[in-house]
């Protein structure tokens, strides 16, 4: 696998309810991030990592959302007692940090619908 | 698969034909630029990056030009092909660390044959 893989590919869930999402970046990248993204408009930052340390997380994301990255290679973000306004593609990106470029590549997201 | 953009700008263009999309950005602190592709129900597809110290850049049927004075990208491509057809997102990256990525609006491309 040479890209970033995001699981579930759709979700489906009830108000309320509690979902999880995993992202696996590239593998040699240590820079990890979350975007989420609605009908019409361009992903919007949610949070980033540099190996397990989560160093910026936007306002966009309440106390109801959570993201991990223990070991500094995979990360989950959890979403808490979703409402219908979570309802999003919520994307992954990673790239490696180097001297000069940052070129983020984005995994193919994950479709949450909160009915 | 879902529609990504739904009622974003159109650019309709002819198969073979050069399109230029055009792009708005925010933050003067701006030093990275990136352009990606998406297409229905996928990630953004990396297409081409800029630095602020550059004014133009060029790939494989795309350039990137950058005008720091108003602010203004462009992307240009060449011989417009039907697999080209996307939305199509400019992305800023204001400079002290290379952590987070401010989309544009985005703009769907059509190729028409």
């Amino acid at each position: 696998d040479t890209g970033v893989s995001q699981d579930p590919r759709h979700k489906i869930t009830k108000r309320g309810q509690n979902v999880t999402f995993r992202c696996d970046p590239i593998s040699e990248h240590n820079r990890l991030y979350w975007y989420r993204q609605t009908l019409g408009q361009g992903p919007e930052f949610l949070t980033y990592f540099q190996n397990e340390a989560q160093l910026e997380k936007s306002r966009l994301l309440s106390d109801r959302f959570s993201a991990e990255r223990p070991k500094g290679s995979f990360s989950t973000l959890e979403i808490q007692r979703t409402e219908q306004g979570d309802s999003a593609m919520y994307l992954c990106a990673s790239s490696l940090r180097t001297g000069g470029k940052a070129e983020a590549f984005f995994g193919q997201g994950t479709r949450l619908t909160v009915v | 698969g879902e529609s990504v953009g739904l009622h974003l700008p159109t650019l309709s263009v002819q198969e073979g034909d050069n399109s230029i999309i055009n792009c708005a950005y925010s933050n003067s602190a701006s030093d990275y630029f990136i352009w990606y592709k998406q297409e229905s129900g996928k990630g953004p597809q990396f297409i081409i990056d800029i630095r602020s110290n550059m004014d133009k850049r060029q790939g494989q049927r795309v350039t990137v030009l950058l005008n720091k004075t108003v602010k203004h990208l462009s992307l240009q491509i060449a011989a417009t092909q039907p697999g080209d057809s996307a939305v199509y997102f400019c992305a800023e990256n204001v400079s002290g660390g290379y952590n987070k990525l401010i989309f544009g609006a985005g703009t769907r491309l059509a190729v028409h044959p």
